[in-house]
């Protein structure tokens, strides 16, 4: 069974800053990776896939992750954080052989210091 | 308009009562499917459905029931609401032949609150 698994609950960072959340799946084959974005009261905008080819993917909103088969890992990354960004972050991890089930990590809650 | 709407958005309610949210969407997907969201828990399977026939249990489905009544239309009933499914629930959609370039496609959500 695949699995997900985002260590870290709630991330603060300072506006303008550097940032990374972490991912780390657990699958038998080459999953499809996901991340999503959910604004308080809304539903989930994603932000980025990975199924095949080059590891660093890029995304809306100035978001790139890059998929690392030896860490089991697809760790989502932004240069310089908006204040806009403050939301909750959900990896996800499927496969064509499980039916395109989606399996969700727990979420990162990104707060945005000023 | 949305590709997957729900109705309603907001719904509270009481102990022992029935309730059903729905979930329309206009992408022609084949694929539907019923999600739960609780902090810190991410989102959870409840139930699925491939086609109007066919509809499979997700990972917590106990005191959930669904209804697949067309291609466009997935229900999600609670037949006697309790207070520890208050939580925020949705609906996603998924096209199997074009699984590599269309993730699950997600409504707004209903929050359901039972008191």
């Amino acid at each position: 069974a695949q699995s997900v698994t985002q260590p870290d609950i709630h991330i603060t960072v300072s506006e303008g800053a550097s940032l990374e959340l972490r991912c780390n799946y657990s699958y038998g084959a080459t999953p499809y990776l996901f991340w999503y974005v959910q604004s308080p009261g809304q539903g989930l905008q994603l932000l980025l896939k990975y199924f095949s080819g080059d590891t660093l993917v890029q995304g809306i909103k100035g978001f790139e992750a890059e998929f690392k088969r030896s860490q089991s890992s697809f760790n989502l990354r932004k240069p310089s954080v908006h204040w806009s960004d403050a939301a909750e972050y959900f990896c996800a991890v499927g496969a064509r052989e499980s039916g395109n089930m989606l399996t969700f990590g727990g979420g990162t809650r990104l707060m945005v210091k000023p | 308009d949305a590709d997957v709407t729900q109705t309603p958005r907001n719904r509270i309610t009481k102990t022992g009562k029935r309730i059903m949210l729905e979930c329309s969407q206009t992408k022609g997907h084949d694929r539907m499917y019923w999600y739960r969201q609780d902090p810190g828990l991410g989102l959870q399977l409840i139930y699925y459905s491939f086609d109007v026939k066919d509809i499979n249990k997700g990972e917590i489905s106990d005191g959930y029931s669904v209804s697949r009544q067309a291609q466009a239309k997935f229900s999600l009933s609670l037949e006697s609401a309790i207070p520890n499914q208050t939580a925020l629930y949705f609906c996603a959609t998924s096209d199997p032949d074009r699984a590599a370039s269309l993730p699950q496609h997600f409504g707004d959500g209903t929050r359901l609150s039972i008191l």
